[in-house]
């Protein structure tokens, strides 16, 4: 099945650092997906991409389609605490089912 | 308030029983999908419903089974349930999937 490689797997963020993570896949996508999940909640949709090469900005969330359609990249500009949570990256084929990377856990830096 | 609401939201079951999840879509969501999750992991794809129909089924034993109803709800039902069945369960629903899907705040299933 298709299978997507997130990282890093965690990290950690000091308040008004710029973070960045990542996804790839073995499969290609026709639409990717970032999702935020805190803890007792299910995923909210923060950003979604339709085309190879496309850059969507979302306030202080930038994504981008990777053009070979089989990466995705999510970066959060002048982080602040409440980004802490767990990102997801999902891709989608064809109009069913996500595809979701295990996860970037953001925790912030005491 | 996401407009997807899950119910209960947590639930204990002992090993073999059968359970049924609830999931209400609003309005116009005919897409409904049924998402597991275990813990640590990120959420995989049980099966989705469109205008009551199953059209697309992910890796899981036929004893997990749903139901979509004609009022935007929806049922995922597990039979003979096993420990490793312990996850949280998540619905999403959407009124188009190209355009992403609306996911609950998950029931929380522990097996004993």
């Amino acid at each position: 099945g298709q299978q997507l490689n997130q990282s890093p797997q965690s990290m950690f963020i000091q308040e008004g650092e710029d973070v960045s993570m990542n996804c790839t896949s073995s499969s290609i996508f026709n639409t990717w997906l970032w999702y935020k999940q805190d803890p007792g909640e299910g995923p909210v949709l923060l950003i979604a991409l339709y085309k190879a090469g496309e850059l969507t900005s979302n306030g202080r969330l930038t994504a981008q389609f990777g053009i070979t359609r089989k990466d995705s990249f999510l970066n959060i500009s002048a982080s602040i605490p409440s980004d802490v949570g767990i990102y997801f990256c999902a891709g989608q084929v064809g109009d069913y089912k996500l595809s979701f990377g295990a996860g970037t856990t953001v925790t912030v830096r005491a | 308030e996401t407009g997807v609401t899950q119910s209960p939201t947590h639930l204990i079951k002992t090993r073999g029983q059968q359970v049924t999840l609830r999931c209400s879509s609003q309005s116009g969501h005919n897409t409904v999908s049924w998402y597991q999750q275990a813990l640590g992991q990120g959420p995989q794809f049980i099966f989705q419903y469109y205008r009551e129909e199953e059209n697309g089924r992910g890796n899981f034993p036929p004893r997990f089974s749903g139901l979509q109803f004609p009022n935007y709800s929806s049922e995922l039902n597990v039979n003979a349930l096993e420990l490793d069945d312990s996850a949280l369960y998540l619905c999403a629903s959407s009124p188009d999937p190209d355009y992403g899907y609306t996911f609950g705040s998950g029931t929380r299933l522990t097996v004993v």
